[in-house]
Parts: structure tokens; C-alpha cells; sequence
């Protein structure tokens, strides 16, 4: 298995509140991303890095903002929570054209 | 736009009979990577198998192959001798060309019966 882990796994917080999620590799991969998984969409990408203090937007960035301050870490920041952004987060890391692996899911639930 | 359609919502197969999950996508570059993913009940993303757009051959892992037809666009994954740990939702996804940007499609729940 990749050595991805993102935390927390669960996390409940009201509207307006900001919330980080963190992924962790030790797999020392250059990219990184975040998706959402939301039912009858599949995964979408929010944002990815592709190495430190890399990043870029994906196709649903609109209130989220990221940081990879270090090789292992990608945050992920919802600055001010909203209910539309209940979901369940997925961390990913991968080589150069490689194969994306993915983290175990954090649940979001915004109220 | 690039695009990953999957058609089946939901399939049933009794166990040690082999099924096929349809993909198909859209897209104008002649570079690229299919993917398939597992999302068992418990909610990991797991890896299964991956064509390349230039593999001649199609890819097989184990149990899973993917039948890979270019001119049609399409990347179905079969899964052979169906077992029962095999039920979950099953994601298929390209990489677009020059990126490591995955599109993923809406994915099939495969239920295995006995």
C-alpha cells in the first residue's frame, strides 16, 4: 500500500467555519492532489501540486486553497465552510505520468 | 472537453461468472492513460489496472483485464471468476494528455450473488 494518510478522517463543523484537511506521504511521490467524491459525480479534482510551493486549480478550486510546504504535506482549506461542500476528500500521490494512489477519505459534513 | 462515460449505474453477476463494465470516453489526443479504480463499501480508491493509448496488447491483472478498443473509445474492464468480494463501486478514469490530471467517470456498483 502507498504510505498516504490524511487526517482527519472525520470531521463534522458549522457554516462559515474554516476547516484544513491534511494529506501526509512518505512515499516522497512530486505530485499531489484533492478530490471530492459526491454522489453522481465521481472524482473531481479541487487542486494538485506538482512539487513544493507548486500548485495549481483543478475543476471545482472555487473555495478551497491549498499549501505544500514540504514534499510530504498538501493541505487542503476551506476558508469559510459551506454546506455545499459536504463530502468526502481524497488525498492522491503519484510520479511523473505514473499511476495516482490514493488516501483513505476524510468526511467532511458542513451544517 | 475530455469526458469518461459510464453507462451501467449497476450490474449483477452470480459468482465465478465473468462481467464486463463499460467505459468509453471522449477525447482528441492521440496520448493518454485509462484507468481503472475499486471503491469497495468501506470507501479506500483502489488501484486495478492501466492501458496506455500506444499498449498494442490489452492490459490484464490477474482476474481483470481491460478490453481496449481505440476506435470505438472504449476501455471496458472485465472481471473474470467473479467472487464475492468483488461487489463495490468501480471507477474508470483517463489521464488527460501531457498532465496527471485524472477524469474520472461516474462509476458501476457491481453487486456479486451466490
Amino acid at each position: 500500500d502507498a504510505g498516504i494518510t490524511q487526517s482527519p478522517r472525520h470531521k463534522v463543523t458549522e457554516t462559515g467555519t474554516p476547516v484544513t484537511l491534511r494529506c501526509h506521504q512518505t512515499e516522497n511521490h512530486r505530485y499531489m492532489y484533492w478530490y471530492r467524491q459526491d454522489p453522481g459525480h465521481g472524482l473531481r479534482l479541487i487542486h494538485y501540486s506538482y512539487g513544493v510551493k507548486d500548485t495549481d486549480k483543478g475543476e471545482v478550486s472555487d473555495g478551497y486553497s491549498v499549501s505544500r510546504s514540504k514534499t510530504e504535506d498538501f493541505l487542503l482549506t476551506l476558508e469559510s465552510a459551506t454546506s455545499s461542500q459536504t463530502s468526502v476528500y481524497f488525498c492522491a500521490i503519484s510520479d511523473e505520468q505514473e499511476t495516482q494512489y490514493f488516501g483513505p477519505g476524510t468526511r467532511l459534513l458542513v451544517l | 472537453a475530455q469526458k469518461i462515460t459510464q453507462t451501467q449505474p449497476g450490474m449483477f453477476v452470480q459468482e465465478k461468472e465473468a462481467v464486463t463494465l463499460d467505459c468509453t470516453y471522449d477525447t482528441s489526443d492521440q496520448s493518454y492513460g485509462l484507468f481503472w479504480y475499486k471503491q469497495p463499501s468501506s470507501g479506500e480508491m483502489i488501484f486495478l489496472i492501466y492501458q496506455g493509448s500506444y499498449d498494442e496488447q490489452n492490459a490484464t491483472e490477474g482476474r481483470y483485464s481491460l478490453n481496449f478498443q481505440k476506435a470505438r473509445k472504449s476501455a471496458n474492464l472485465v472481471i473474470s471468476a467473479s467472487q464475492l468480494g468483488d461487489s463495490a463501486m468501480y471507477f474508470c478514469a483517463m489521464r488527460e494528455a501531457n498532465t496527471d490530471k485524472l477524469i474520472f467517470g461516474t462509476g458501476t456498483r457491481l453487486q456479486v450473488f451466490p
